[in-house]
């Protein structure tokens, strides 16, 4: 059974600040994919990563997988409070079953 | 706006009781996932359809069917409802080939009393 651990689970951390959400999965799967929830709201998906390797930005936010090491990391840059937000990793299981992390919450204090 | 739709956006009703979740994936989609988001047991897949066709099955109690219509709309019944079962239900919908990016709706929350 595919397992999916992120940590930290909560992040608090100051504006302007660079910090590292990591993404770890127990069986070899070929999909990788991060989304982003605001209290209440729905999941908005921010990077599908396919490959070894593969690195994605958009804006602050950077994500990258290597599927040797079943890892994949969530990197900040220079937080801005619009990022706080609880951020979740899936991994597909079979077919296009996702398995969820548990999620980190972030909260950027200015 | 993902383009998948749910109704309704709240529920309340009393344990024992039956409800039925509606959702409509995006143009085109032929797949519908349905995920439960709970305090306790985070985000958990739940049962996917393709085309009409049950495709994937995940922790999805016996008490809960779902099924998809010829117009691909899909419908999520939980029946003898119990506290525990409060929680947000969100649909999501993908399309064909890679990457099967899945799209969620805005769920529904589902409250037991």
């Amino acid at each position: 059974e595919l397992k999916v651990e992120q940590n930290p689970l909560f992040l608090s951390m100051q504006e302007g600040k660079n910090y590292t959400i990591y993404c770890n999965y127990s069986t070899t799967s070929d999909r990788l994919y991060w989304y982003r929830q605001d209290p209440g709201k729905s999941l908005e998906s921010l990077f599908v990563l396919l490959s070894n390797g593969a690195v994605k930005q958009e804006g602050r936010l950077m994500a990258s997988l290597d599927t040797k090491a079943r890892l994949s990391t969530l990197h900040i840059t220079a937080a801005v409070h619009d990022l706080s937000a609880t951020y979740f990793c899936a991994v597909v299981e079979y077919g296009n079953k996702l398995v969820f992390g548990a999620g980190t919450i972030l909260r950027v204090k200015s | 706006d993902s383009g998948v739709t749910q109704t309704p956006k709240h529920l309340i009703t009393a344990t024992g009781q039956r409800v039925t979740l509606r959702c409509s994936p995006r143009s085109g989609d032929l797949s519908v996932y349905w995920y439960q988001q709970s305090l306790d047991q985070g985000l958990q897949f739940l049962i996917q359809y393709y085309n009409g066709e049950e495709r994937a099955k995940g922790n999805i109690l016996e008490r809960f069917s779902a099924q998809q219509f010829p117009d691909l709309h899909s419908e999520l019944n939980l029946s003898s409802l119990e506290l525990g079962d409060s929680a947000l239900y969100f649909c999501a919908s993908s399309g064909e080939g890679s990457p099967y990016e899945q799209y969620f709706g805005p769920g529904t929350r589902l409250t037991v009393t």
